[in-house]
């Protein structure tokens, strides 16, 4: 069965520094994974995601993330870190075995930004 | 364009009592999505439309949930006998298909309160 697992609940960064939000995934199958952010009060969009193709993903906002099969990992970065990143990120996987797109959310990662 | 809506962005409810939920997706995604986001259990899939047929209801909680799709576009959400544990955001989602590595659109929300 799929899973995913975000390793941080909570992530606390100063305005300009580096962002690393953890995510760690099981898989029986090929995943596809994403990762989505939800700004208070405001729906879930997608930052990008992985769906077999290069490994190291870029979305929007400057963020990306690089799929590792070997770590079976999925960690999204960003160089430097704005006041408008402060939002609850989720890291996805699809459910994959009959590719119905069924999303299988991680609990979520709430980013602090500090100015 | 516009993109997926839902209906009532907010609701409140007396224990007991019927809800309906409505989600619009994007003109032309065939695939469509209900989601549910509450504090306990965090973001969990409820069930999935291929066209009007439901392939997948398998995260509906129980036999007081149900759903249909018409025309293969508007959906609605149906809880019966509203409990207080049923108090969370529901989310609809659309995308281009039911492949697994599709994106998936998500609209703003019912936020829904049983007292």
């Amino acid at each position: 069965a799929q899973s995913v697992t975000q390793l941080d609940s909570h992530v606390s960064v100063s305005e300009g520094t580096p962002v690393l939000l953890r995510c760690n995934y099981s898989s029986s199958y090929s995943p596809s994974l994403f990762w989505y952010v939800q700004h208070p009060n405001k729906g879930l969009q997608l930052l990008l995601k992985y769906t077999s193709a290069a490994t190291l993903v870029k979305g929007i906002n400057g963020f990306e993330a690089e799929f590792k099969k070997s770590e079976t990992s999925f960690h999204l970065t960003k160089p430097s870190a704005h006041m408008s990143d402060a939002a609850e990120y989720f890291c996805v996987v699809n459910h994959g075995s009959s590719n119905t797109g069924k999303l299988i959310f991680g609990q979520g990662t709430t980013l602090q930004v500090k100015p | 364009g516009a993109g997926v809506s839902q209906s009532p962005s907010n609701k409140v409810t007396e224990k007991g009592k019927d809800v309906e939920l409505r989600c619009d997706p994007i003109s032309g995604h065939t695939a469509l999505y209900w989601y549910r986001q509450s504090l306990g259990q965090g973001l969990e899939f409820l069930i999935y439309f291929q066209g009007n047929s439901a392939p997948d209801k398998s995260g509906l909680p129980s036999d007081r949930f149900s759903a249909e799709r018409t025309g293969g576009s508007v959906s609605t959400l149906t809880i019966q006998r509203t409990q207080q544990e049923d108090s969370a955001v529901y989310l609809c989602a659309s995308s281009d298909s039911w492949r697994g590595s599709e994106t998936q659109y998500f609209g703003p929300g019912t936020r829904l309160l049983v007292l």
